[in-house]
């Protein structure tokens, strides 16, 4: 069956700029995780979701950061006002459920900001 | 907190030699221990895991051995091939707090010559 997609796959975009990136989990997957790997950084986790819930938003860089999903299936992560320190590649993972089950990842978007 | 530490690489290896890639952790909890993979140009995927002591995971001719008493997860591979050239993530999650957030470590870059 289709692995997780996310879109676009890269966005370049002018500092100040609003970004939002996609993601469509495997269908049937309840839990959904953003992540974000940048050079300084490595791979950080980011938020995530139980169904349409996001109990904690701890892990979300800055207020400008936000994320919202769905029927419990696509996920869009919005960056406001974007920075230059916010040009990472953003990852999503989705799994059958919230614990004790593995994370299948999707490609990835690159964003770069000017 | 959590945190799991990697060799830092690259690591740069002929053609059949042996692969070690250290991995240790500091976790609170029990947590399972995960090596993902990214090939140049792709996703991040799941290598192996192990979820409790003494547990081994292989695939593909890696493993790796749950060591609680020294809190490692070293990945080995008897024999290294040109096209395990990747990245390589250790990583682990630790389900007590009802999720499975993963914490990775920096990544370790393999490359392997002919």
């Amino acid at each position: 069956g289709a692995g997780v997609s996310q879109s676009p796959s890269n966005k370049v975009t002018e500092k100040g700029k609003d970004v939002e990136l996609r993601c469509d989990p495997i269908s049937g997957h309840t839990a959904l995780y953003w992540y974000r790997q940048s050079l300084g950084q490595g791979l950080e986790f980011l938020i995530y979701f139980q169904g349409n819930s996001a109990p904690d938003k701890s892990g979300l860089p800055s207020d400008r950061f936000s994320a919202e999903r769905t029927g419990g299936s696509v996920s869009t992560l919005t960056i406001q006002r974007t920075q230059q320190e916010d040009s990472a590649v953003y990852l999503c993972a989705s799994s059958l459920k919230l614990a004790g089950s593995e994370q299948y990842f999707g490609p990835g978007t690159r964003l770069t900001v000017t | 907190g959590d945190s799991v530490t990697q060799m830092e690489g690259p690591v740069t290896l002929s053609e059949e030699a042996f692969l070690t890639i250290n991995c240790t952790y500091t976790a609170t909890g029990y947590p399972s221990l995960f090596w993902y993979v990214q090939y140049p140009g792709e996703g991040l995927q799941l290598l192996l895991k192990a979820t409790k002591a003494d547990d081994k995971g292989s695939n593909k001719g890696f493993e790796a051995t749950y060591r609680k008493e020294t809190t490692s997860f070293h990945l080995e591979k008897g024999s290294v091939q040109v096209s395990d050239s990747a990245v390589y993530f250790c990583a682990l999650s630790d389900p007590s707090g009802g999720y499975n957030k993963l914490i990775f470590g920096a990544g370790t870059r393999l490359a392997v010559h002919p």
